[in-house]
Formats: structure tokens, C-alpha cells, sequence
């Protein structure tokens, strides 16, 4: 199974609401990454935790870290139509060549 | 300016042939990968590379070949191509920049289609 394991798969929401997301991993790592997948595009880089920190915002996006549960969430405050997209999660691991292994994903619509 | 691009976007083929993907980046970033997405969006790293060494090589079948020339290019080439190498392949580069952190710059991908 994946390293990093989304949930929920989907979600719906008016623009306005909060989105959140989780991710959930299995072995240590060095840090956890997000990521945004627009339909047809690339993945494009937003957020990355290391494995020492919990918490960390930028711009509406606040991510958590909690390595004893090994799990992650990520907040999309005051969502956007054009936060419309795929949002993945991704485990670094250093000693395995700065290995990025991700998550299935979570589909976030906004509607406006 | 690109930062990760990759050629050709589309690659439409038969099967039994064989094919390459190219894929430069100007960050001049140290570490290139190869990423497949399949239908369901799982995205499963292949190789990477460091400064034109090989540093991950996944379970991929043979028939995958990976080479860097040098460390702004990394490229794929696929032989007997099957139908179950339709995929979106993605390049992407990164360069760790603080211990325990690197972030990933991807290409837009290449959507292979083999029929």
C-alpha cells in the first residue's frame, strides 16, 4: 500500500469554507510535503514539514505534523474556486535517496 | 522561463515500439526523478538521478531505461512499449536546500498512450 494514505478522497465545498485534508504514513521520515495537482498539470509544491516541526502556515494553507500518530492535515482556509484540484501528501525520506512517496490524493471541488 | 520541461507532451504509440522522453531543467538543481501516474492519479517514483548518478532505481521493468547526460537532463527511454505503459510520466527535479528538506519541481508531463 502507499506510504501515505488520503482522506477523505473527495470533498465538496462552497467557496468561502474551510477544506481539510489528512494524511496518514507508516515509517519515519524526514519530512511531509503537500503538493497540488490542477486537472492536466503538473504537480506544483506547497507546503513542506519537517519532521521536527508541527505546525506551519503559508499564506491560507496551515499543515500539521504529529509524528507519534503519524499523520498530517492540511487546511485550506476561506477556499477559492480556483482551489479546485488534487491535493497529494508525500513522505521524505533522506536515507533513501530523498525519496518523496505519495499519497493517492485528495479531490477537492469548490463550488462558487 | 520553464523550470522542468519535458518533451514531447502527447506520445501517442503501438505497441512493440520503443520511445524516449526528454526532460531539462534550468534550477540547476543536483537531483532529477521520473514519477509514473497511472489512470487512478497514484504517483510511483521510477528513478532518480544525482549529478548523473543513479540513486533510485525502482521496481521498474527492464525495458525502462533512464539516462542523464548531465545533470540538467534526465531522460526515459522505453522499449516493447505494452499497454500498460500508458501513464502520465512527470519529471521532476529538487536540491536540498536545508538538511531533512527538498522540495520537488515538476515538469507538465507526459501523457503516453499505447495502443
Amino acid at each position: 500500500s502507499q506510504q501515505g494514505e488520503e482522506d477523505p478522497q473527495a470533498l465538496s465545498i462552497q467557496e468561502g469554507e474551510n477544506a481539510t485534508m489528512n494524511c496518514s504514513y507508516k515509517t519515519s521520515i524526514n519530512n511531509l510535503q503537500w503538493y497540488r495537482q490542477n486537472s492536466g498539470r503538473g504537480l506544483v509544491h506547497l507546503i513542506l514539514i519537517r519532521s521536527n516541526e508541527r505546525e506551519k502556515h503559508g499564506g491560507r494553507l496551515r499543515v500539521t505534523l504529529d509524528t507519534s500518530k503519524k499523520s498530517s492535515s492540511l487546511l485550506i482556509t476561506a477556499s477559492r474556486a480556483a482551489d479546485t484540484a488534487s491535493y497529494f501528501c508525500a513522505t521524505g525520506i533522506k536515507a533513501a535517496g530523498n525519496k518523496l512517496t505519495f499519497g493517492g490524493g485528495t479531490r477537492v471541488l469548490v463550488k462558487p | 522561463d520553464t523550470a522542468v520541461s519535458q518533451t514531447p507532451k502527447y506520445l501517442v504509440t503501438q505497441m512493440g515500439n520503443d520511445k524516449s522522453i526528454k526532460c531539462e531543467q534550468n534550477l540547476g538543481h543536483d537531483t532529477m526523478y521520473w514519477y509514473k501516474q497511472d489512470s487512478k492519479k497514484f504517483l510511483k517514483i521510477m528513478f532518480s538521478y544525482n549529478n548523473k548518478e543513479l540513486i533510485i532505481n525502482e521496481t521498474v521493468p527492464n525495458r525502462f531505461s533512464p539516462k542523464s547526460p548531465d545533470k540538467a537532463h534526465l531522460n526515459l527511454h522505453i522499449n516493447s512499449l505494452e499497454l500498460g505503459d500508458s501513464a502520465v510520466y512527470f519529471c521532476a527535479s529538487s536540491q536540498e536546500a536545508l538538511a531533512g528538506a527538498w522540495e520537488q519541481y515538476f515538469g507538465p508531463g507526459t501523457r503516453l498512450t499505447v495502443t
